[in-house]
């Protein structure tokens, strides 16, 4: 299986922020990686496929880059909303494996 | 607008067997190209996939599970269903369908979730 490292774990950060989350694959996955932002009691929701491709409804604070081993996830200005856990997903190969979380916190 | 909603039981014996279901609304589970996922979230912790059935009923698991999950659809129902066998209490989760589309590889619908205990 490919593993998903992401980091930090935690950050803390207030609104108006660029906040900056960084996911590594074990091998590489080419642009086979996704970005999702779950709340609380919620399911995951989809922001970003193929490292970039922002999925439709999505602001476009939130951008994806990378390729190969190592990807970003960027908030340009953090909102209310934003504050939220984030998990990337590898869709190089199955089983679709995950990041273990970033959590966005306010500061 | 393609909507997923799961259910089943909120609370299962260890050993016994969990049986959930999904019902699609807003798009065909038969539809080219679509992809039906089980992913489950224990409770604090990060996303499992557990696999998929495919439009033409195609199945793939993930193989770190072994073999106790089995996932099945109805298509007359629009449904589909992972079935668990022997559960333990690290089967304890919010367990999630979702739908992917073209490969596989990004599920982008999702349902609410159901929190499946697992509890003698």
């Amino acid at each position: 299986d490919i593993q998903m490292t992401q980091s930090p774990s935690s950050v803390s950060a207030s609104v108006g922020d660029r906040v900056i989350i960084t996911c590594r694959a074990s091998q590489g996955i080419s642009s086979w990686l996704a970005w999702y932002q779950q709340k609380p009691g919620k399911a995951p929701k989809l922001l970003i496929y193929a490292a970039s491709s922002l999925q439709s409804g999505v602001p476009s604070r939130f951008s994806g880059s990378g390729s190969g081993t190592d990807f970003t996830l960027t908030i340009s200005s953090l909102q209310p909303e934003d504050f939220a856990t984030y998990y990337c997903q590898q869709a190089n190969s199955f089983p679709l494996t995950f990041g273990g979380g970033t959590r966005v916190e306010i500061k | 607008q393609v909507q997923l909603q799961e259910s089943g039981p909120g609370l299962v014996k260890p050993s016994q067997t969990l049986s959930l279901t999904c019902t699609v609304s807003g798009g065909s589970i038969s539809s080219r190209d679509s992809y039906w996922s089980w992913i489950r979230q224990p409770p604090g912790k990060g996303l499992e996939w557990i696999g998929y059935i495919s439009y033409s009923g195609k199945t793939y698991y993930n193989p770190s599970l072994k073999s106790r999950f089995t996932i099945s659809a109805d298509t007359s129902k629009n449904q589909f269903s992972l079935k668990v066998s022997s559960v333990n209490v690290a089967d304890t989760a919010v367990y999630y369908c979702a739908r992917s589309y073209g490969s596989g590889s990004y599920p982008d619908y999702w349902g609410q979730g159901t929190l499946v205990t697992v509890s003698s």
